[in-house]
């Protein structure tokens, strides 16, 4: 297992556009976050699964923000119609259930959209 | 509401000086704390965790402090290197959310 991975970890979209990002945990890791973050500032907390369960989503995922884990797996976060203000690094983290909760993070996915 | 703040935001020091990174938290039910290092472009990587009993832990020439009772935090960085060049997050948990409150980074620049 070689960590968080995520894909892809650039994109660049047209405002508008639809995007998707894909992450896959560590593999025995049953909790996975996304967070966002801009230029200079910590990650802004997105959503969270524990499994397949969608537990708990920040009031920054707007309706056009959607996140899934079907299988308790892989997660997908999709943007629907971009905005300029959605240009971000997502990043993804994994965490055992038990324990002191440390996450794991992916490199990220860098969006913009022109 | 769960605040993390840090200073500096931003900090420039002589390869081989130590240097020493704060952070305040307002965060509560305490859980722990940890200081996480991000390189630009990647994801961040934990350096250290805290809990409330614990005062001091150290990794390699990072040392971390915390007083549960003023709700500080330091990360005192001994004989930097280039490789120290990174943002620092301090990162706070409390015992009822499963999220975590992130403070905004001090960016650290080493130079030779």
């Amino acid at each position: 297992d070689t960590g968080v991975s995520q894909d892809p970890r650039h994109k660049i979209t047209k405002r508008g556009q639809n995007v998707t990002f894909r992450c896959d945990p560590i593999s025995e890791h049953n909790r996975l976050y996304w967070y966002r973050q801009t230029l200079g500032q910590g990650p802004e907390f997105l959503t969270y699964f524990q499994n397949e369960a969608q537990l708990e989503k920040s009031r920054l995922l707007s309706d056009r923000f959607s996140a899934e884990r079907p299988k308790g797996s892989f997660s997908t976060l999709e943007i629907q119609r971009t905005e300029q203000g959605d240009s971000a690094m997502y990043l993804c983290a994994s965490s055992l259930a038990s324990g002191a909760n440390v996450l794991t993070f992916g490199a990220g996915s860098r969006l913009t959209v022109l | 509401k769960n605040q993390v703040e840090q200073s500096p935001q931003s900090l420039i020091i002589l390869e081989g000086k130590n240097c020493t990174l704060q952070c305040n938290y307002t965060v509560s039910p305490f859980s722990n704390l940890r200081w996480y290092k991000q390189d630009t472009g990647r994801g961040p990587v934990s350096l250290t965790i805290m809990t409330f009993s614990e005062n001091t832990k150290s990794n390699g020439r990072y040392t971390a402090t915390l007083d549960a009772d003023t709700k500080q935090s330091s990360l005192h960085i001994t004989a930097s290197q280039l490789s120290d060049s990174a943002s620092y997050i301090c990162v706070v948990s409390d015992t009822g959310r499963r999220a975590l409150t992130f403070g905004s980074g001090t960016r650290l620049q080493v130079q030779p």
